[in-house]
């Protein structure tokens, strides 16, 4: 059963920073593409950063782009997010999300998610 | 940045009436790059729809998407009692990915 496990969320001060986690596991995590999606609080779904395979493909929304850092270390089948100089529309939930793709075509959509973790910026 | 615009922001159906939400894009999307999701509240999103029209793995087939460029639609021929939530069309291009604001599926 694939799983994806977030981890890392809390309450940070604007300016701070917070690296979250995302433990994979019930696939071969090295061989997918892997995403970070948010939600703010009541509104929709943001797209955030994503990974490729061997790290070699990163891209990141104009919203972060120099202040996160996504990574991923396949040995632990772990995929992360640090982020820096956090400020307060920074506050959402970050899901972990795994690329989608059949045999050898990939959509470019999501087809798991994890539960989400929590990340508030307040002072 | 493509942009993705849903309507109706809310739709009050009943159980068993059939659901139409629109999807349009500020500028043509691959048909291969277009998906729909479904949110219930406190859960993960979960895919339905990925490449326009192709249900994912253990969707019903009440569950069908259509369109081509910059429209696009989902269609529930049926609707279930736990088909009322919030749905999402995402898009990718250009290395960028986008999502419309959803649409509320509630009970009328």
């Amino acid at each position: 059963e694939v799983q994806l496990v977030e981890s890392g969320g809390g309450l940070v001060k604007p300016g701070g920073s917070l690296r979250l986690s995302c433990a994979a596991s019930g696939f071969t995590f090295s061989s997918y593409s892997m995403n970070w999606v948010r939600q703010a609080p009541g509104k929709g779904l943001e797209w955030v950063s994503s990974i490729s395979t061997s790290s070699s493909y990163i891209y990141y929304a104009d919203s972060v782009k120099g202040r996160f850092t996504i990574s991923r270390d396949n040995a632990k089948n772990s995929l992360y997010l640090q982020m820096n100089s956090l400020r307060a529309e920074d506050t959402a939930v970050y899901y972990c999300a795994r690329f989608f793709c059949s045999g050898s075509t990939c959509y470019y959509s999501f087809d798991y998610w994890g539960q989400g973790t929590l990340v508030t910026v307040s002072s | 940045e493509i942009v993705l615009t849903q309507s109706p922001g809310t739709l009050s159906l009943s159980p068993g009436e059939r659901a139409t939400l629109s999807c349009r894009a500020s500028q043509s999307v691959s048909s291969s790059y277009l998906a729909w999701y479904q949110q219930k509240p406190g859960q993960a999103p979960r895919l339905l729809i990925y490449g326009t029209s192709s249900r994912a793995t253990g969707i019903p087939d009440r569950f069908s998407g259509s369109g081509s460029g910059t429209d696009f639609v989902l269609t529930i021929s049926r609707l279930e009692p736990e088909d009322f939530a919030v749905y999402y069309c995402q898009q990718y291009g250009n290395s960028r990915w986008t999502f419309g604001q959803g649409t509320k599926v509630e009970i009328k």
